[in-house]
C-alpha cells in the first residue's frame, strides 16, 4: 500500500533534549512538508522540500531543522532552541507538476510532549 | 492577518440535515482550494479539491466565488460519520513559497441521532 508513515506516534522529551521525528513516503512524491498543529489552531508550515537535497523554511522554522537526503524521507529535528515544542506534528507529501492542484497527503502524525 | 478564515462552530445538526460551511480567503492570487476533513487527534484527509466551476461528490458540493473570495462546502443528508472538523485550505500561485497551502482553523461539525 502506498502512503506516508510517521514514527513514533507519541514522543516524550525532556527539556533541553533534541529529538528527531521520522517521515517516510512511498508515493513517489517530490515534495514533502512538515506542519505543526496546536489545539484550536490551523496547521502552520515548519519546513518544506520540493526536491532531494533542497529544503526551505516555512513560517515557523526557528528551533527546527530538516534534511532531505532521499526522496522518500524527510526527518524533522526539534531542537532545544524551540521554546514551546509540545504539539501535534504532521508530515505531508505531494506531487510537483504543472497542475496547480497537487493535493497534499498527510501521515498519521507524531504527538510530542515536553516534560 | 487571517489569510483563511472559517467559523469555528460547532455546528450541531440532526441526522439527515443539510449543512453549509463558508470560508473566506484574503489572498486574491490564490489559485486552488481544498476541503480537508480532520477527525479528533487524527491527520487531515483530503475531502475535495474545489474547482472554479464548482464540483460535487456524492452528498458533498463545493463552490468557489472568486469575486467575493469565499469557498463553500455543502453536506446533504448528514450522517453521524460526518462528525469531524472541516478545514478550508487555499493555495497561492504555483511555485516557491507562494505555492504552499494556507489552512483555516477548521469548522467543527457534530451530527446527532
Amino acid at each position: 500500500d502506498g502512503g506516508i508513515t510517521q514514527s513514533p506516534k507519541y514522543l516524550f522529551r525532556k527539556e533541553g533534549q533534541n529529538v528527531t521525528l521520522s517521515c517516510e513516503q512511498n508515493l513517489n512524491h517530490d515534495a514533502m512538508y512538515w506542519y505543526r498543529q496546536d489545539p484550536g489552531q490551523g496547521l502552520r508550515l515548519i519546513y518544506y522540500s520540493q526536491i532531494v537535497n533542497d529544503f526551505q523554511k516555512g513560517d515557523i522554522a526557528e528551533g527546527y531543522s530538516v534534511s532531505r537526503e532521499k526522496k522518500e524521507s524527510f526527518p524533522l529535528t526539534v531542537t532545544s532552541a524551540q521554546k514551546n515544542p509540545t504539539a501535534f506534528y504532521l508530515c505531508a507529501s505531494s506531487p510537483v507538476g504543472l497542475s496547480s492542484y497537487n493535493e497534499q497527503f498527510f501521515g498519521p502524525g507524531t504527538r510530542l510532549t515536553v516534560l | 492577518r487571517k489569510e483563511v478564515e472559517q467559523d469555528p462552530g460547532p455546528f450541531n445538526v440532526p441526522e439527515g440535515a443539510t449543512v453549509a460551511f463558508n470560508c473566506t480567503y484574503s489572498n486574491s492570487a490564490s489559485q486552488s482550494f481544498f476541503w480537508y476533513r480532520q477527525d479528533c487527534r487524527k491527520e487531515p484527509k483530503l475531502l475535495m479539491s474545489v474547482y472554479s466551476s464548482g464540483n460535487e461528490d456524492g452528498r458533498f458540493t463545493a463552490q468557489l466565488n472568486r469575486a467575493s473570495q469565499y469557498i463553500s462546502l455543502l453536506i446533504r443528508d448528514s450522517k453521524l460519520s460526518d462528525s469531524a472538523t472541516y478545514l478550508c485550505v487555499a493555495r497561492g500561485a504555483y511555485g516557491g513559497s507562494q505555492g504552499n497551502l494556507i489552512f483555516g482553523k477548521g469548522t467543527k461539525l457534530s451530527v446527532k441521532p
